[in-house]
């Protein structure tokens, strides 16, 4: 066990609805990061925070993407108006926050947008 | 921004067969680099990493990666593969971006191990 959990592990909506995924990193970790994968690709970057702060986001990343860390503890992910090319596996990752530093992983929410 | 080209996106070896997998990056300055490693069901954890010193890394199972700076290349080796070796590897970067040090993985190679 990573110490890194997200919630839901799965998820089916239908297109159009909004979703919301939850990540529980680390307790000490000050760094969170949001990643998508698809069948066959790499963990894709959406965003990060140091602390409660969004320090970075994905310029691929839609407006309908939105992202929080409340307190710089939890972390929530909410699509908005989902579509079908939002089916994919949302990773949630944590660190310690430096460069060297590896990252934890969470099991991941498989989405699948009908 | 940097980006990472996994060479391999499929490798098919019997047991015992000895692996070198394919990473290469594009960013020119300092660097830290990660091999990753997914078994069947599990979550991404780390195999091996390099961020300083002797450019020959030694990680869990048996795994090695050297980094060559001249080459822009950070590949992964195993001498002898074994059927539990199977899994997705991913190598990764993290360099500065815009302030801030990004982690970018390549997109992955399948291993699958026949007995």
């Amino acid at each position: 066990d990573t110490g890194v959990s997200q919630d839901p592990r799965h998820k089916i909506t239908k297109r159009g609805q909004n979703v919301t995924f939850r990540c529980d990193p680390i307790s000490e970790h000050n760094r969170l990061y949001w990643y998508r994968q698809t069948l066959g690709q790499g963990p894709e970057f959406l965003t990060y925070f140091q602390n409660e702060a969004q320090l970075e986001k994905s310029r691929l990343l839609s407006d309908r993407f939105s992202a929080e860390r409340p307190k710089g503890s939890f972390s929530t992910l909410e699509i908005q108006r989902t579509e079908q090319g939002d089916s994919a596996m949302y990773l949630c990752a944590s660190s310690l926050g430096t460069a060297n530093e590896k990252l934890f992983f969470g099991s991941g929410t498989q989405l699948s947008v009908l | 921004a940097q980006s990472v080209s996994q060479h391999n996106h499929h490798v098919i070896l019997s047991e015992a067969a000895s692996l070198e997998l394919g990473c290469n990056y594009s960013y020119g300055g300092t660097v830290n680099l990660f091999w990753y490693v997914q078994y069947p069901g599990q979550h991404l954890q780390l195999l091996l990493k390099y961020f300083s010193g002797d450019p020959l890394v030694k990680g869990i199972k048996g795994f090695e990666a050297e980094f060559i700076k001249s080459k822009f290349s950070f590949n992964l080796r195993k001498p002898s593969v074994q059927w539990s070796d199977t899994a997705e590897y991913f190598c990764a970067v993290n360099a500065p971006a815009g302030g801030s040090y990004i982690p970018t993985f390549g997109r992955g190679t399948s291993l699958i191990v026949h007995p």
